[in-house]
């Protein structure tokens, strides 16, 4: 099946700090790739949508400033949380979907997990 | 905008008993649905979609688009079924979840 990895896994930084996080399709390609954010015990929110060669597009609230979202390629997508404050710690979820129309369906990564101090 | 409703956060059942996870949406489209699973430590993982008309591991879901409900059911759940359930609905280019469902199976 479908397998979407990322990278890291968990993460701990001072805030203040950029923090990038990878998502990648790794036996298949993606143009689309999506970026969640899940708080505790909450659904998943989405962040954006990233499209290969093109610009992400954010979620009403989400700035796209803060989240720099990167899609170069057909299996890699890069999420940056920059200058991190504790407000910006949760869980972020990565998906890819294989192909577009009906059948899209999105299989996601293991998430990361962001700790800001 | 699309919205799915996902009324119960905890569903608490005995091992052997059926269980019926509900979603409701809303969507002015034609309705793409799936439900996706997240056992502990575990990353989502899709779980059935509509279109398929399929069972996975004794689940099956029907699409109802006169009460706009995309209920989940199985009729004996088992102890290795406690996870979280989303419903998701696919509108475009974008899926929306579901609060989910949190399932426990007791022995």
């Amino acid at each position: 099946g479908a397998v979407v990895s990322q990278h890291p896994s968990w993460v701990i930084c001072k805030s203040g700090t950029s923090v990038k996080i990878e998502c990648r399709s790794l036996d298949f390609q993606a143009t689309t790739m999506f970026w969640y954010r899940q708080f505790p015990k909450q659904s998943l929110m989405l962040m954006a949508t990233s499209n290969e060669g093109s610009k992400a597009t954010y979620e009403q609230g989400v700035e796209k400033d803060k989240f720099l979202i990167n899609h170069a390629s057909l299996t890699l997508s890069t999420l940056t949380v920059t200058s991190a404050h504790p407000e910006d710690s949760s869980f972020y979820i990565c998906s890819a979907r294989v192909s577009a129309g009906l059948s899209g369906t999105q299989y996601f990564g293991p998430g990361t997990r962001l700790l800001v101090l | 905008a699309q919205r799915v409703t996902q009324p119960e956060k905890l569903l608490s059942v005995f091992k052997g008993a059926p269980v019926e996870l509900k979603c409701n949406y809303s969507y002015s489209g034609s309705p793409e649905l799936f439900w996706y699973v997240q056992y502990s430590r575990q990353r989502l993982q899709l779980l059935l979609r509509h279109i398929s008309r399929e069972s996975i591991k004794g689940f099956t879901a029907d699409l109802n688009k006169g009460e706009t409900s995309f209920h989940l059911k199985k009729p004996f759940a088992q102890e290795e079924d406690s996870a979280m359930y989303y419903c998701a609905l696919n509108a475009g280019n974008m899926l929306t979840f579901g609060g989910g469902t949190r399932l426990m199976v007791k022995p």
